[in-house]
This record gives structure tokens, sequence and C-alpha cells, in this order.
């Protein structure tokens, strides 16, 4: 079945870049997405990426997306202490009814 | 607000007992899913729905059901519950039955079985 991995954990200094990475095995993706889960709430949608696409920007978040190796990366600009929740990476396969979630990654700005 | 309405926000039950969880989705979506996450599993797929009907089951427990109304909203009914189904259950809805409009989620109900 699909398998969506990420680190568990990333620690930035306010200011700083951060990169949030993503690898999938499934070779029919079509969509990839990127989830924020702020502590004690649900997951906000916060930008996707087609498959068809190598590069999606959103004001301070930068998509990547390299198919061949089946990595997805969020990069977030110049990273403020409220940008600290869980980023969770999915896919989604044509056809397919659901997305596929990774484990989530755990970001910490620190100030 | 995202839209989706999920209700109660807190729940606290003791083992054994049978409890329901309620859902409305954003308006004008017809597909809701269902979603567990608990501190060391992650986001756990339940069961989708589209227009009323089961489509997709993930990693569903047969204590646990789920069904879909006409109006749209959904409920998830977890019986014989056991301390290992304390978790975060998420509701999210789309609009159409699988890809590309991403899903909206509502903030959760937080069960805690004691």
């Amino acid at each position: 079945g699909e398998d969506v991995e990420q680190s568990l954990f990333l620690s930035v200094r306010e200011g700083d870049s951060s990169v949030i990475n993503c690898t999938y095995t499934d070779s029919s993706s079509t969509y990839l997405y990127w989830y924020k889960q702020e502590p004690g709430a649900g997951l906000q949608l916060l930008t996707y990426i087609f498959s068809n696409m190598d590069m999606k920007q959103d004001q301070r978040l930068t998509v990547l997306l390299n198919k061949k190796d089946k990595h997805l990366s969020l990069r977030i600009a110049d990273t403020q202490t409220g940008d600290s929740a869980i980023y969770f990476c999915a896919e989604s396969s044509t056809g397919a009814n659901n997305l596929f979630f990774g484990t989530g990654t755990r970001l910490t700005v620190i100030p | 607000d995202s839209g989706v309405t999920q209700t109660p926000k807190h729940l606290i039950t003791a083992t054994g007992q049978r409890v329901t969880l309620r859902c409305s989705p954003r308006s004008g979506d017809l597909s809701v899913y269902w979603y567990q996450q608990s501190l060391d599993q992650g986001l756990q797929f339940l069961i989708q729905y589209y227009n009323g009907e089961e489509r997709a089951k993930g990693n569903i427990l047969e204590r646990f059901s789920a069904q879909q109304f006409p109006d749209l909203h959904s409920e998830l009914n977890l019986s014989s519950l056991e301390l290992g189904d304390s978790a975060l259950y998420f509701c999210a809805s789309s609009v159409e039955a699988g890809y590309g409009s991403g899903y909206t989620f509502g903030s959760g109900t937080r069960l805690t079985v004691v």
C-alpha cells in the first residue's frame, strides 16, 4: 500500500528557514498536500501541488517536488513562533478515495 | 472556522461504554472521512462516506461503525470502549469522492476512556 514518511521532529531558530521533508512510495500519486496542525486544532490545508509541477510558491511557503525520487519538501521562509505546529504531508492518486498521510513533523521554533 | 463541525469537543467515558461522535460537513461537500489520531500511531484513516454510501474503509475496528444521513451529517459510533481507544477523532469533508480537492478538517473530538 501507499507509504508516506516524514521525520518526526525539526527545530529552527526564529527568522531562519525551515525545510520539512517527505517521501512517498506511490508512483501514481497525482496530488501532494501539506497540512498544518496547531495544538488542540484540526488539520488545516496549507498548500498542494499537482504531480506535473516541480515547484509552487505561496508567500513564505515553497513546495518542491522531485517526482523521480518521490520526494516532497516544504520550505518556510523567515520562520516565526506562530509556525510551531505539526506538519503533515499527504498524497492521493487519480481515482483514489482518500488521502494518505505521513506521520507528521513537529516543528519547534526557538525564539 | 473551517465549516466542518464536530460535536462534542471533549468526551470522557468509562471502559465498556458506547459513544457517538457527530460531524456536519462543510456546506456543499458530499464526502465525509473519519480519522483517529493517537500519540503513538499518528493519523489513521477509519472510514469514508460519499453521499450516504460507504466508499472506503481503513483501519476501523469491528467495534466501531459509522453512517452518513440524508442531510449529509455523519456519526461515528464507538462501542465496548477500551483504554486504547482514547484519541482525537477527526472528521473531514470534501466536495468530490476522491482526489484533487483536498480535505477540510473539523477541530476534532477528544475522547478519553477511563
